[in-house]
């Protein structure tokens, strides 16, 4: 089955640092790619997407790239703030399971001023 | 601009006490999705609809029963609460359009069963 892998977390950075947060990914085909970020108290909504292989999904600063090869949608920014702090899931959606997300455990990013 | 509603906020139960969730979209979205959230565990899906009088299994749907009688509301019952229901309950909607579609989350129900 599909299966989402996050790196460990938290992450606590000082605003400006560079993000890195890992993803990984077991799936058949070729399944669309996703980060959600949920802030406090909120619920998820949708960071970025790529949908087919190389492509790059970027949005407010952030970027992921869908690698095949390595089976990765890392997620960086060059520098972040403390706005940015949240929690991070990576998720994908299979070719033969819809629109049904498969989630990573979340990886909760502190910045501090 | 509502998008996904989702009542009640919080709620306390007693081992044993039932309850339904509810889940309102104003988006016309065909697709809907009852989803749990444990720490370490990200999100897991339970039960979900592709349509009006349609549901599904999803992941871990034990427990739990859903009703889609009218197309902008899905409901997540649970007749029997047991600790480890213990969760926070999250239902999205989507629009058909195979596994490019973007889910939107309601703000969450958070449910302590005692």
């Amino acid at each position: 089955g599909n299966s989402v892998t996050q790196m460990e977390g938290p992450v606590t950075l000082s605003e400006e640092a560079f993000l890195t947060i890992n993803c990984t990914y077991t799936a058949t085909g070729y399944p669309s790619l996703f980060w959600y970020v949920q802030y406090p108290g909120e619920g998820l909504q949708l960071l970025l997407k790529a949908t087919k292989a190389d492509d790059k999904g970027s949005n407010k600063g952030f970027e992921a790239t869908y690698r095949k090869e390595t089976t990765s949608f890392h997620l960086e920014k060059g520098s972040v703030q403390v706005s940015d702090s949240a929690v991070y899931f990576c998720a994908l959606s299979g070719e033969t399971s819809g629109s049904r997300l498969t989630f990573g455990e979340g990886t909760q990013l502190t910045v501090n001023p | 601009n509502a998008g996904v509603t989702q009542t009640p906020k919080f709620r306390v139960l007693k081992t044993g006490q039932s309850m339904t969730l509810l889940c309102a979209q104003d988006m016309n979205h065909e697709y809907m999705y009852w989803y749990r959230q444990d720490p370490g565990m990200g999100l897991r899906l339970i039960h979900y609809s592709v349509g009006e009088g349609t549901t599904a299994k999803g992941e871990v749907p034990d427990g739990y029963n859903v009703s889609r009688l009218k197309k902008q509301n899905f409901l997540l019952g649970l007749e029997s609460a047991a600790p480890s229901q213990t969760s926070v309950y999250f239902c999205a909607s989507s629009r058909p359009v195979g596994n490019l579609a973007e889910a939107f989350f309601g703000q969450g129900t958070r449910l302590t069963v005692v």
